[in-house]
């Protein structure tokens, strides 16, 4: 059975750091892309960043660009999200979701429960 | 950046009716379009792939339609836990982008 779990969420000051983590289970974590997608309290569903399984491919949405960094470890069957500069307008529920392809740039088969970022002074 | 613009916001039906929900591409997307279900407290679900294939699991009521720029989800007659929000995604290229979401609420 496929699990995605995410997990470091929480409260954090404008302008602090954050790291998320997504622990993937039950298929061959190192064959498929990974993306990190958010939902603000009430809004829809807003892709943040994707990363192929080799991390060769990376992208991000334009409202991250330069402050959050994608990453994998494919050993540790994980994928991270650095945010840096942290702003109200990320505060969401922020998503951990399976591609169904290794390069990235499909849709999405599974998601995690997701886990609560808070930007709050 | 793709914009995806769906439309009706909002979809008053009653059960057992049909619901149609659009999704419309600012350029073309070819049919790298899904549709994704969301209940309230859930994460989404995949229902619709390439436009128009349903998904392992999903029932056949839930059809998907469209190339292009224009697009349609259909569920023909509506069960009481279809009753959720729908969100379109094109694939196309990156950044992938979302629509802004139909809810589907009852009558």
């Amino acid at each position: 059975e496929v699990q995605l779990v995410e997990s470091g969420g929480g409260l954090v000051q404008p302008g602090r750091s954050l790291r998320l983590s997504c622990a993937a289970s039950g298929f061959t974590f190192d064959d498929y892309a990974m993306h990190w997608v958010r939902q603000a309290p009430g809004k829809g569903l807003e892709w943040v960043s994707g990363i192929s399984w080799s991390s060769t491919n990376i992208g991000y949405a334009d409202s991250v660009k330069g402050r959050f960094t994608i990453s994998r470890d494919n050993a540790k069957n994980s994928l991270y999200l650095q945010m840096n500069s942290l702003g109200a307008e990320d505060t969401a529920l922020y998503y951990c979701a399976k591609d169904i392809s290794g390069a990235g740039t499909y849709y999405f088969d599974y998601w995690g429960l997701g886990t609560l970022v808070t930007v709050s002074s | 950046e793709i914009v995806m613009t769906q439309s009706p916001a909002t979809l008053s039906v009653s059960p057992g009716e049909r619901a149609t929900l659009s999704c419309r591409a600012s350029q073309s997307v070819s049919s790298n379009l899904a549709w994704y279900q969301q209940k309230p407290g859930q994460a989404p679900r995949l229902l619709i792939y390439a436009a128009s294939t349903r998904a392992t699991g999903i029932a056949a009521r839930f059809s998907g339609s469209g190339s292009g720029t224009e697009f349609t989800l259909t569920i023909s007659s509506l069960q009481s836990e279809d009753f959720a929000v729908y969100y379109c995604q094109q694939y196309n290229n990156w950044p992938e982008t979302f629509g802004q979401g139909t809810k589907v609420e009852i009558k």
